[in-house]
């Protein structure tokens, strides 16, 4: 168990619709990186928080949004849903922002858009 | 930025072998290089990791090694397992303020027993 409790577990939604995906990071850790992982490919990098502000931002669609809130989780927000947009959405944690600490991944939330 | 490529991108190899993937990156200021497993259907798990003060480390079966100089580094599996099988990442990070941790595209790595 790495401590990252990332929920739902899985979610079916039709396109253009909305969802949030919640991230409640390992005890300690102050960073939280959001990953998007499509089948067979590799992580693609979309956001990271720190102690509460955006610390990097990758390749994220405008119509996807995240935030940190006071007690460190962190939910992403994807809206105008498309087919494209189904995916295994992980949510990673470490202690620093620079990257230079272990990241403690969560099991993912596999979204399915139908 | 950071760029990171990985090679291979498939690698099959029979039990009992060595398997080495092989990582490049292009900021000289970097000084983390984990390496993460993730077997099907489940989260990245880092396996190893080294910092750039160190030139190799080992743990068991596994072992990564760094050229600075060179900008690359390897993971170096022996005796390979069939539960070795997995997609492997490696990443690097130059920390601090302007860090940020960059993953290479993964090497799917095949153990036939």
């Amino acid at each position: 168990d790495s401590g990252v409790t990332q929920t739902p577990k899985h979610l079916i939604t039709a396109t253009g619709q909305r969802v949030t995906l919640r991230c409640s990071p390992r005890s300690g850790d102050l960073s939280v990186y959001w990953y998007q992982q499509s089948l067979d490919q590799g992580l693609q990098f979309l956001i990271q928080y720190y102690n509460g502000e955006e610390r990097a931002k990758g390749n994220i669609l405008e119509r996807f949004s995240a935030q940190q809130f006071p007690d460190l989780h962190s939910e992403l927000n994807l809206s105008s849903l498309e087919l494209g947009d189904s995916a295994l959405y992980f949510c990673a944690s470490s202690l620093t922002g620079g990257g230079d600490s272990p990241l403690h991944f969560g099991n993912g939330t596999r979204l399915t858009v139908t | 930025g950071e760029n990171v490529e990985q090679h291979p991108s498939t690698l099959s190899v029979q039990e009992g072998d060595s398997a080495v993937i092989k990582c490049t990156y292009s900021d000289s200021a970097s000084n983390y290089f984990p390496w993460y497993k993730q077997e099907l259907g489940k989260r990245p798990q880092l396996i190893i990791d080294i910092r750039s003060n160190v030139g190799e480390k080992k743990d068991q079966r596994i072992a990564v090694t760094l050229n600075k100089t060179a900008k690359h580094f390897s993971l170096h599996i022996t005796e390979t397992q069939p539960e070795d099988s997995a997609v492997y990442f490696c990443a690097a990070s130059r920390g601090g303020s302007q860090g940020n941790l960059i993953f290479g595209k993964g090497t799917k790595l095949s153990v036939k027993p």
